[in-house]
């Protein structure tokens, strides 16, 4: 069965501070697809990142950066000089081979970051 | 880039009555259409899944008759909530996806049954 585990169930940081988001997953497929979206307080997701189960390579997109390591089944999500426009829940995901055209995303619980000024 | 436009943003509806949520992608055609609902400080939980000319797959425990999906079209979802009581109040958000282009979500609808 596919699962999605977000051990954090809230975050507080410091303005500036580097805060990292766990996300371990399983999964059976050897074929998958892993998603980070945020959710601010009015409600609607914002696509972060996806990344196929075939690229572990690391990413960063500003601040924003992702480390996939298949051999621990995770896919980390870290913020670097987090700001206070940060603060929201955000969920990591996981797709069937198909990456959205067939399967539903399965979604972790979230991780509520708040960024104190 | 994909857009999906969800309507209303909020809702608030008396006991009994029905109401009708759209999702509308608004610049690709949506093989598949998700509907997710989301009470406070939870997860978002998958309701339904449907394509375009038939029949949405339910979740275990979503009751068909109260939940009503109609995929019409390739860029046209709606779920309507009949005779919806308090506990149907939540948070209810679809997504569109295509092969390769994976998933957009809509900005959600805030439902009050009172």
């Amino acid at each position: 069965a596919q699962k999605v585990t977000q051990a954090q169930t809230e975050i507080s940081v410091v303005e500036k501070e580097d805060v990292t988001l766990d996300c371990v997953y399983e999964t059976r497929d050897t074929t998958y697809y892993l998603f980070w979206y945020k959710q601010p307080p009015s409600g609607e997701l914002v696509f972060l990142i996806r990344r196929n189960s075939f690229d572990e390579q690391n990413e960063i997109s500003g601040r924003y950066s992702w480390n996939f390591q298949k051999s621990t089944s995770s896919f980390n999500f870290t913020i670097t000089a987090s700001q206070v426009v940060d603060s929201a829940v955000y969920f990591c995901a996981l797709s069937d081979p198909y990456g959205g055209s067939q399967g539903n995303l399965i979604f972790g619980k979230g991780t509520k970051l708040s960024v104190k000024p | 880039g994909a857009v999906v436009s969800q309507h209303p943003s909020w809702v608030i509806c008396k006991s009994g009555t029905s109401v009708k949520i759209e999702c509308r992608s608004l610049d690709f055609q949506a093989t598949t259409m998700f509907w997710y609902r989301q009470f406070p400080k939870q997860s978002l939980m998958l309701m339904a899944t449907s394509n375009e000319g038939s029949k949405a797959t339910y979740e275990q425990g979503v009751e068909k008759d109260k939940f009503l999906i109609n995929h019409a079209s390739l860029t046209l979802s709606t779920l309507t909530v009949t005779s919806a009581h308090p506990e149907d109040s939540s948070f209810y958000i679809c997504s569109a996806s295509r092969v390769n282009y994976g998933y957009t979500f809509g900005s959600g609808t805030r439902l009050t049954v009172v």
